[in-house]
């Protein structure tokens, strides 16, 4: 069956502008977590959807947003891009969400702010 | 600021060693721990995982170990092989009772490098 697919691969924005990235989880798979992967700060959790609802938020600024749509697929957000902001952001699917084992991860998408 | 990178932690060895790949978990309240391997451009691969009412589990070529006394993870890999090169994390569960939606925290990582 199909993977997590993550798109756009790669992104090179300017500051201040915004950026959506999308998700396609695993076909039947509802729970979509992503994360944030930096040289500095390694992968840090930004948050979790599940049914539409966000279940879970790690330590993010409010400029870090996203959605889940009915069909599971989920976007992510980030608005006001600091340079700060370039990483690789992996989403991971997984069937329920309840326990974190079965998270399958896409290959991420890797944004650049210049 | 200036950022400062993670220096990780690496681990040269001969293909068909045997490699062990160590992390301190944080929270002695996980219940949950995986070990993930990451190629260069490629997302987080699962590879093993345990939880805290177990102290060893084996998988194909790899053993992982727990240790909670002390906090510590092992992940052993026999005859390790060019394929396996790689960046190697730990991640625990945080939030035991199934809670955690989602979030994991991970090591820092190890990155493993095996010469032919």
């Amino acid at each position: 069956k199909a993977g997590v697919t993550q798109t756009p691969r790669y992104l090179i924005k300017t500051r201040g502008q915004q950026v959506t990235l999308s998700c396609s989880p695993i076909s039947g798979h509802r729970s979509v977590s992503w994360y944030q992967q930096t040289p500095g700060q390694g992968l840090q959790f930004l948050f979790e959807y599940f049914s539409e609802t966000q279940r879970n938020k790690g330590n993010f600024p409010g400029r870090f947003s996203g959605r889940q749509f009915s069909n599971s697929r989920s976007e992510m957000n980030v608005s006001t891009l600091e340079l700060g902001d370039s990483a690789l952001y992996l989403c991971a699917s997984s069937l329920l969400g309840q326990e974190t084992y079965g998270y399958t991860f896409g290959s991420g998408t890797r944004l650049t702010v210049v | 600021g200036e950022s400062v990178g993670l220096h990780l932690p690496t681990l040269s060895v001969q293909e068909g060693d045997n490699s062990i790949i160590n992390c301190a978990y944080s929270n002695s309240a996980s219940d949950y721990f995986i070990w993930y391997k990451q190629e260069s451009g490629k997302g987080p691969q699962f590879i093993i995982d345990i939880r805290s009412n177990m102290d060893k589990r084996q998988g194909q070529r790899v053993t992982v170990l727990l240790n909670k006394t002390v906090k510590h993870l092992s992940l052993q890999i026999a005859a390790t092989q060019p394929g396996d090169s790689a960046v190697y994390f730990c991640a625990e569960d945080p939030n035991a009772g199934g809670t955690s939606y989602g979030k994991l925290t991970f090591g820092q990582g190890t990155i493993l490098t095996v010469h032919p």
